[in-house]
């Protein structure tokens, strides 16, 4: 079966630091990897994309990144993170178009 | 712009009574999907069902089905038998076949089971 895999779950750091998070897919091939933040109170805003290696589209700019370096794997990253990238992000699959996305269990990030 | 609505932020109910859970949407294409997901306190977001817009008959996924009205573009959801483990902010959400990768999201709505 296909899990998701998230990390990490919580994250604290300050303004102006770097960011990672890594998403990775396994027991599927080719999936479609998406980006979402929830900022609380609120619904999912997507924020990247990618239907394949290499390939991103970014939904709403601002200073975050997105990278798929492998079929599996995708990564969400920024230069230098802002008060307002606090919030909850989300990765998630799916087979393809129009098709269900399932969710990792998010991390939960805090900008001081 | 498409739009998804759930008017009411919060509400409870009680061990195994049924509660519904409703949902409007807005958009002028024809082919969409509609779903509903479920987020416990674990964070974790989970598909709950799906519903396709060209089909009539309502989806059901055991105790869960919707009530899906397309003309008046509503999406609601039934939970029958509720369990303390329904507990979760629940969110309608849709795509379109044209923007197929961009799921559109409610702001939530906070469902709490009572003993």
């Amino acid at each position: 079966s296909q899990t998701i895999h998230q990390w990490p779950a919580t994250l604290v750091q300050p303004v102006g630091s770097p960011l990672s998070l890594e998403c990775t897919v396994e027991g599927t091939s080719n999936p479609n990897l998406y980006w979402y933040r929830q900022a609380a109170g609120r619904g999912l805003q997507l924020l990247f994309y990618s239907v394949g290696i290499g390939q991103i589209s970014s939904e709403v700019p601002q200073n975050l990144s997105a990278s798929r370096p492998q079929d599996r794997q995708f990564i969400l990253s920024s230069k230098k993170l802002l008060l307002s990238d606090s919030g909850f992000y989300l990765c998630a699959w799916s087979v393809g178009s129009n098709q269900p996305q399932h969710f990792g269990d998010g991390t939960r990030l805090s900008i001081l | 712009a498409q739009t998804v609505t759930q008017s009411q932020p919060e509400m409870s109910v009680q061990e195994a009574e049924t509660v519904t859970l409703s949902c409007t949407y807005d958009t002028s294409e024809n082919n969409y999907y509609l779903f509903w997901y479920k987020q416990p306190p674990s964070r974790q977001m989970i598909l709950v069902i799906r519903q396709e817009a060209y089909k009539q008959q309502n989806a059901t996924e055991n105790r869960f089905s919707v009530n899906f009205q397309k003309a008046a573009k509503s999406f609601s959801l039934k939970i029958s038998d509720s369990q303390l483990g329904d507990t979760a902010m629940y969110f309608c959400a849709f795509m379109t076949s044209i923007a197929s990768e961009k799921l559109v999201f409610g702001k939530g709505m906070k469902l709490t089971v009572n003993p």
